[in-house]
């Protein structure tokens, strides 16, 4: 399965903790894009990352979480202190270079977070 | 501001027969493109069909196809012969400007396709 890979697809936290979520884009995409989904709703975009480098964060909390792109290895969400609006589904999308406005995001199955 | 809406939280439809999803949006660019994707029970999101602003024709992928009114500012999802695999969540989203990085998403239309 070449598609964009999210693991864990579940995940449980106690209230405190932190959650770290990986995504892995599709072979030959390297922008990468993560969505929350709270319970009912649409995706709100949180960050938007190229291989080492934050592009658009303007959707990111503005304590307790970050992201990365590393060289090598997957993207990672990370959310420190975990309270219990954290719990939603964190959704990774991948693209190739964007060249223009049709280019297609191709979305993992989600990562679902609970905060206990 | 980039707005997409969609007015109706659920919909059903009967088994072989067509429905629409109703979308509208609001962008000051003249550059957008428009998406829908399927959200089933099981989480992942799918992604159906995709229309750009500059397109003349309205999109068509398989049964599925978007009637695009740029005066309107609408961008309906009709399913056509619906199958009881059809029932999920169904999401419209934009991406607004040349260059933009990100998806706005409206809040979903939950369809139910009765045998």
């Amino acid at each position: 399965n070449a598609g964009v890979m999210q693991n864990p697809r579940h995940l449980v936290r106690r209230r405190g903790q932190e959650a770290r979520l990986r995504c892995s884009p599709m072979k030959g995409h390297s922008h990468v894009y993560w969505y929350r989904q709270l319970p009912e709703e649409g995706l709100k975009f949180m960050v938007y990352l190229q291989k080492e480098n934050i592009i658009d964060e303007s959707g990111m909390p503005k304590e307790r979480f970050s992201a990365e792109f590393p060289k090598e290895g997957p993207s990672i969400l990370r959310i420190q202190q975990v309270v219990r609006g954290d719990s939603a589904a964190y959704f990774c999308a991948s693209s190739p270079p964007p060249q223009a406005t049709n280019y297609g995001y191709t979305f993992g199955s989600g990562t679902r977070l609970t905060v206990v | 501001a980039q707005k997409i809406t969609q007015t109706q939280p659920g919909m059903f439809v009967q088994e072989k027969e067509a429905v629409t999803l109703d979308c509208t949006y609001d962008t000051s660019d003249q550059s957008y493109g428009l998406f829908w994707y399927k959200q089933p029970s099981s989480g992942e999101m799918i992604f159906l069909i995709y229309q750009g602003s500059y397109d003349e024709q309205n999109a068509t992928e398989g049964r599925y196809s978007l009637n695009f009114q740029k005066a309107r500012k609408s961008a309906n999802l009709v399913i056509s012969a619906s199958q009881l695999g059809d029932s999920a969540m169904y999401f419209c989203a934009m991406r607004s400007g040349t260059g933009a990085n990100n998806l706005f998403f409206g809040t979903g239309t939950r369809l139910t396709v009765i045998p």
